[in-house]
């Protein structure tokens, strides 16, 4: 299994501004994913991000407005550009386990972020 | 297009009362189905993962099944800390990507 924590945990932001949001894994993973889910609404995919290379983004989503970086096997970040309150939202990291593409994905615990 | 749709929405359940959860599925080449559980203000915690039609895994008071085109969830005996928004989870053939369903919101009352 793999242990991910996200910080911050919550945080209330103003229009227009960005933050970042850090999710360490405790031991090195190969995919690392950044999902967004809205209230009521199921987990979207955002990214998908592998070390070495730049970020795979899913329909809806561009590098501009949620920029990834991910510098190691166990680090990776999200930052929320230029936010509106439609950006509110948690914000959740995932990993497979080890060097794994398949199988049970392990989730942090979620970055909860109201943009007024 | 690759589908899952969960039911009920929501559902309130007395302690000890057993209920079933269901997992629909329009996907093209099942690999895997997941169940995860999520409490307020966590992350989903991984339940079961289920591959082929027939294949049952239990766990506690939870029993997750899987047909060929749905999976249940079933709670014996639910209690209070059974309360939670299950989820459900499908991968398909050739690529890693899960397709969740929006959850049943599950209610326990004492």
């Amino acid at each position: 299994s793999a242990v991910i924590s996200q910080k911050p945990s919550r945080d209330i932001c103003q229009r227009g501004t960005s933050l970042t949001i850090q999710c360490q894994v405790d031991s090195q993973v190969t995919m690392m994913f950044w999902y967004r889910q809205q209230p009521g609404q199921s987990l979207t995919l955002i990214a998908t991000a592998n070390q070495g290379s730049e970020a795979t983004y899913e329909s809806g989503f561009v590098i501009d407005k949620f920029p990834i970086s991910r510098p190691n096997l166990t680090f990776s970040t999200l930052t929320v550009s230029n936010m509106s309150p439609e950006d509110s939202s948690i914000y959740l990291c995932s990993a497979f386990s080890g060097q794994s593409y398949t199988g049970e994905l392990f989730f942090g615990e979620g970055s909860r972020l109201t943009v007024l | 297009e690759d589908q899952v749709t969960q039911s009920p929405e929501a559902l309130r359940l007395q302690e000890g009362e057993s209920s079933s959860l269901n997992c629909s599925y329009t996907v093209s080449g099942l690999r895997g189905l997941f169940w995860y559980r999520q409490d307020p203000g966590k992350g989903p915690e991984f339940l079961f993962t289920l591959y082929s039609a027939g294949e049952e895994k239990e766990k506690e008071r939870l029993k997750a099944t899987l047909t060929k085109k749905e999976s249940f969830l079933h709670i014996t005996a639910p209690k209070p800390e059974d309360s939670a928004t299950y989820l459900c989870a499908v991968t398909t053939s050739g690529t890693y990507k899960y397709i969740f369903g929006t959850g049943t919101r599950l209610k326990v009352l004492a």
